[in-house]
């Protein structure tokens, strides 16, 4: 069993949609959560990260922490066609500081298009 | 753009060959890290580099081998080449300072492709 799990999609939404996006993970070390975007033939680039259980939003996208369920989700408000992009989670464990350091260990990623 | 540069961008070759991939990081960043992306496998962790010295491996083959230079670029060798090597292969940077939140900048990575 992998220690991150992706729901693997893909996805097809109309623009303006809400997105949802989900992992579930089994290693209760993880404690530092990612939210990565990857175009097609381009490196992933970070879009959120969250050490805590709750939400954090910024902008159009929230991200969702539970630990208790080890569970973690991205929402896209109002998705645009730009958006349409393979969606990565990752985790990794922290210092005793709280700090994240190390391997990331990624979800099997999401493939999101957003239709005009 | 996130800073880290890949060399080359493209690399096709034949089985049982040996390749250089080459990677620079972000200016400042002391860590380097090696990840694999195939289809089947996702994007997994090879091998991490600090400031010169191995800090921590993955699934990384036997095969390959990786080392940073004291400039902090970064090479991974693939040798005996397989069939199922052929895979994106990216590099990311971090600063990793002791009291800092440790974000990875990905490269482009280099798409290799084994025939």
């Amino acid at each position: 069993q992998k220690e991150v799990e992706q729901d693997p999609g893909p996805l097809s939404v109309p623009e303006g949609a809400i997105v949802s996006l989900n992992c579930t993970y089994s290693n209760s070390a993880f404690q530092y959560f990612m939210w990565y975007r990857q175009y097609s033939r381009k490196g992933p680039e970070l879009l959120m990260y969250t050490y805590s259980s709750g939400n954090k939003e910024d902008g159009r996208f929230t991200a969702q922490v539970d630990k208790s369920s080890k569970y973690i989700s991205l929402f896209i408000r109002d998705s645009q066609p730009s958006d349409s992009a393979t969606y990565l989670c990752a985790m990794s464990v922290v210092r005793p500081s709280g700090t994240s350091y190390g391997k990331l260990t990624f979800g099997q990623g999401t493939i999101l298009t957003v239709h005009p | 753009d996130s800073g880290v540069t890949q060399t080359p961008k493209h690399l096709i070759t034949a089985t049982g060959q040996r390749v250089t991939l080459r990677c620079s990081p972000r200016s400042g960043d002391l860590s380097v890290y090696w990840y694999q992306q195939s289809l089947d496998q996702g994007l997994q962790f090879l091998i991490q580099y600090y400031n010169g010295e191995e800090r921590a491996k993955g699934n990384i083959l036997e095969r390959f081998s990786a080392q940073q230079f004291p400039d902090l670029h970064s090479e991974l060798n693939l040798s005996s080449l397989e069939l199922g090597d052929s895979a994106l292969y990216f590099c990311a940077s971090s600063v990793q300072g002791p009291l800092e939140t440790d974000t990875q900048y990905f490269g482009p990575g280099t798409r290799l492709t084994v025939l």
